[in-house]
């Protein structure tokens, strides 16, 4: 099993829909978890971060956590052509006890908004 | 504020060689994190380090590949010998904080073996 995966895609919504991107992982202790979005030969950018159980909202984006249940989203909502990129799910893992962990990538999910 | 800047943006040279990518982290933060990322394998953990030193190198993929970093300010990934199988897109990242701080990119090194 994959320390972090995600849907497989590609997912095509049209302009206006919602977009909901999925994402486990397998690590009890994780504690931070990000979404980056990259578009075709850039480099990842940060959208959002969650760490507490529930919904964090930002503009048109919310992520949601659920630590029970090892799953993390990402709902789109008013989906517009720009936001057509992969959007990569990330988990911290702490080094040793340390707090100065690390992040495991999944492979990401390709998001296609179609006019 | 200056993102994370990565030197060249581009490589392209011949099996055997040696090259060497560049990074300067964003000003302030203490951690460092090169990557790698294809299109079969995603995008890899190399390396990280927190303030200078090395913590994690077990994404390294063979003795080919060393990274340095002597201060604050720069870090190097070097490759030699260079093989085509190591052609992809490197990435260096930084981070402000603990693990619970986000990973800001630079724009990467596209290397290319021949």
């Amino acid at each position: 099993q994959k320390e972090v995966e995600q849907n497989s895609g590609p997912l095509s919504v049209p302009e206006g829909a919602i977009a909901s991107l999925n994402c486990t992982y397998s690590d009890r202790g994780s504690q931070s978890f990000f979404w980056y979005r990259q578009y075709s030969g850039k480099s990842p950018e940060l959208i959002m971060f969650i760490y507490s159980n529930g919904d964090k909202e930002d503009g048109r984006f919310t992520a949601q956590l659920n630590k029970a249940s090892q799953y993390v989203s990402l709902l789109i909502r008013d989906s517009q052509p720009s936001d057509s990129a992969t959007y990569l799910c990330a988990v911290s893992t702490n080094a040793g006890g340390t707090s100065y962990g690390k992040l495991t990538f999944g492979q990401g999910t390709i998001l296609t908004v179609h006019p | 504020d200056a993102g994370v800047i990565q030197s060249p943006r581009h490589e392209v040279t011949e099996m055997g060689q040696e090259v060497t990518l560049r990074c300067k982290p964003i000003s302030g933060h203490n951690s460092l994190f090169w990557y790698r990322q294809t299109m079969m394998r995603g995008l890899e953990l190399l390396i990280y380090f927190n303030n200078n030193v090395p913590i994690d190198d077990s994404g390294m993929p063979e003795d080919r590949f060393s990274a340095k970093m002597p201060n604050a300010s720069f870090s190097t990934l070097k490759i030699q010998p260079s093989e085509p199988r190591d052609s992809a897109v490197y990435f260096c990242a930084s981070r402000w904080g603990f693990s619970n701080q986000p990973q800001h990119f630079g724009d990467g090194t596209r290397l290319s073996i021949l």
